[in-house]
Parts: C-alpha cells; sequence; structure tokens
C-alpha cells in the first residue's frame, strides 16, 4: 500500500500550470529528497525530479519541483499534450525503505 | 549509455518461486557506487520498491516483502538477480530492474523496460 499520498487524478488546458501534491510524514518526506517520476502507458517511468528541486539533463524546465514540511509538489508549468501521463512521488523513510506515492494520472484537457 | 534489461519467466503457478535476472550493460556494477534495484507495478496500479542491493552485497528489501525476497549479485556477469518465494496472484505484474542515485533509493535514473510476470494456475 502507499504511504505518500497523491491525488489520483489532475487535469489541465494546454498552456495551464498544474501542481501535483504529494504528502508524507516526518520520517519519509520530512526527513529526506523526493524525487517525481514520470510514466506513461506500457514504459519504464522517467526519473523527472530528484532532491526535491533538481531536473535531470533533457528534462525541460516547465517541470519543478519543491518540498515544505512532509509535503512535496511537482508543478508542470506550460501544460502540453505529451505532457499526459501518469506522475509519482517517492521518498526514502527513516525505517530503511523506500515509499512511493499511489501515482496520479495527468489528463490534459 | 547505461542499460538494464530484466529476464525471466512470464508464468509461474501459485506458491512456486520466481527468478528475474538484470543484465547491466554500458557500466560495471563491479565497485560502483551505485546501489541497484528492482521495483514492480501490479497492473493499473502504482509503483511498489522490491528491494536493492550493492555490489559488496549490502541489501535493503521492502519490510513487506523480505520474509519472501533474496536479491544477489553477480559481478562477473554484470548482473543482479531477485528471487521471490510462494508466489500468488497478488504478486502479477511488470516488474523493472533499475540503477539508483547513489545511496539514494528512492532515486533510479536508469531502468529496464520492464518484464511481465503473470501468476496463475
Amino acid at each position: 500500500q502507499s504511504v505518500l499520498t497523491q491525488p489520483p487524478s489532475a487535469s489541465g488546458t494546454p498552456g495551464q500550470r498544474v501542481t501535483i501534491s504529494c504528502s508524507g510524514s516526518r520520517s519519509d518526506i520530512g526527513n529526506n529528497y523526493v524525487y517525481w517520476y514520470q510514466q506513461f502507458p506500457g514504459t519504464a517511468p522517467k526519473l523527472l525530479i530528484y532532491e526535491n528541486t533538481q531536473r535531470p539533463s533533457g528534462v525541460p524546465d516547465r517541470f519543478s519541483g519543491s518540498k515544505s514540511g512532509s509535503s512535496a509538489s511537482l508543478a508542470i508549468s506550460g501544460l502540453r499534450s505529451e505532457d499526459e501521463a501518469d506522475y509519482y512521488c517517492a521518498a526514502w523513510d527513516d525505517s530503511l525503505s523506500v515509499r512511493f506515492g499511489g501515482g496520479t494520472k495527468l489528463t490534459v484537457l | 549509455q547505461l542499460q538494464l534489461q530484466e529476464s525471466g519467466p512470464g508464468l509461474l503457478k501459485p506458491s512456486e518461486t520466481l527468478s528475474l535476472t538484470c543484465s547491466v550493460s554500458g557500466g560495471s556494477i563491479f565497485r560502483s557506487s551505485y546501489y541497484f534495484g528492482w521495483i514492480r507495478q501490479p497492473p493499473g496500479k502504482g509503483l511498489e520498491w522490491i528491494g536493492s542491493i550493492h555490489f559488496g552485497g549490502t541489501t535493503y528489501y521492502n519490510p513487506s516483502l523480505k520474509s519472501r525476497i533474496t536479491i544477489s549479485v553477480d559481478t562477473s556477469k554484470n548482473q543482479f538477480s531477485l528471487r521471490l518465494n510462494s508466489v500468488t496472484a497478488a504478486d502479477t505484474g511488470v516488474f523493472y530492474c533499475a540503477r539508483h542515485g547513489g545511496i539514494y533509493l528512492a532515486a533510479a535514473d536508469f531502468w529496464g523496460p520492464g518484464t511481465r510476470v503473470i501468476v496463475s494456475s
């Protein structure tokens, strides 16, 4: 079962800014880095954001991450149709385990 | 460019043992500072971390699966493997192997394409 809480769905129109939240606890998000993944149907996840706010090479700066306390957010600005995908947050837990969020399905209207 | 590829049987019967191997190319597991791990995804559901290993043998396992899993590494073949005992239908899904960002096991920057496993009688 997912320990990190994400909304199951989110949506926006092209050009809009959309945010996806990820809520945890002090032992996971509160004390550790947050990571975000993007997954298209039938493909492996792709690392989108690492260490709360950093973008790997090749990830557009339309994607940004933030963290406050035991919550984190992924923001997508200038929404495009190709951003329609599933998004997952993840964090290490102090009990020596990796926690994933349940995933958010982003629909571009 | 690092590449990972999962291999193993796609169909098992309940109570059998699942054995998967991840072959790594374009980089060496040996003397690497990185951890390598397994993540699975049941049909239509989210991601679940299974466990991770360092070439030196240090392992971290998902507590909910710990009693049933073993992850090992074969540096001579540049591979690491997963064994999952006593499988049930709940173990059906896509299994991914991945490279973690150093000791940061919630980070996975290289993934295999995934291998589908079905548990059915």
